[in-house]
């Protein structure tokens, strides 16, 4: 599979634990993005790279929310202390920068799930 | 300040019935707008954009920015058409190039 690939799929975690999810773009991907959806909702964006920089990053991304891009490949976003009310579903999706026929269309991984209880 | 409404959260056609997925938006500028697909257990995926003017598994959307409207339609429904869709525009300018922003989505169901 040459898709976007995300880490664990799932993870179920207890209020004030620290979690790491983890997103691979598909290869040669500039672009990487973060976003997250919960129920009844459709996906709100978090943050975007573009190879290692972070360009973007919403008002939604608290202080407790970090993400890195260290060599413009993978991704990885952390939440700190974690609340219940950051139960969602956490979607990555990359995008290649240069022109063509894909430019800017985003290609979704297919999420990790986060239960704080 | 952008936003995307879909207004119909729920959508249910028989087989064989035209089918209209509605979709407005508010941009200050030009937008770039798509239709994503999500089937049941997998992953998002575009359908469709609205520069590619294109039609894919019969469903076409055309840009009315005079309505502010990129509704999805499709002749004759499928029960393989029954997915969540979502309506996605993308910023275009300053800082928030690039990110998208979805509708809430409607959840289509063709019965037999």
């Amino acid at each position: 599979d040459t898709g976007v690939s995300q880490d664990p799929r799932h993870k179920i975690t207890k209020r004030g634990q620290n979690v790491t999810f983890r997103c691979d773009p598909i290869s040669e991907h500039n672009r990487l993005y973060w976003y997250r959806q919960t129920l009844g909702q459709g996906p709100e964006f978090l943050t975007y790279f573009q190879n290692e920089a972070q360009l973007e990053k919403s008002r939604l991304l608290s202080n407790r929310f970090s993400a890195e891009r260290p060599k413009g490949s993978f991704s990885t976003l952390e939440i700190q202390r974690t609340e219940q009310g950051d139960s969602a579903m956490y979607l990555c999706a990359s995008s290649p920068i240069a022109g063509g026929p894909e430019k800017n269309i985003q290609y979704f991984g297919a999420g990790t799930r986060l239960s704080v209880l | 300040a952008q936003r995307v409404t879909q207004p119909e959260k729920l959508l249910s056609v028989f087989k064989g019935a035209p089918v209209e997925l509605k979709c407005n938006y508010s941009y200050s500028g030009s937008p770039e707008l798509f239709w994503y697909v999500q089937y049941s257990r997998q992953r998002l995926q575009l359908l469709l954009r609205h520069i590619s003017r294109e039609s894919i598994k019969g469903f076409t959307a055309d840009l009315n920015k005079g309505e502010t409207s990129f509704h999805l339609k499709k002749p004759f429904a499928q029960e393989e058409d029954s997915a969540m869709y979502y309506c996605a525009l993308r910023s275009g300018r300053g800082s928030t190039l690039g990110r998208l922003y979805f509708g809430r989505g409607t959840q289509l169901t063709v019965w037999p």
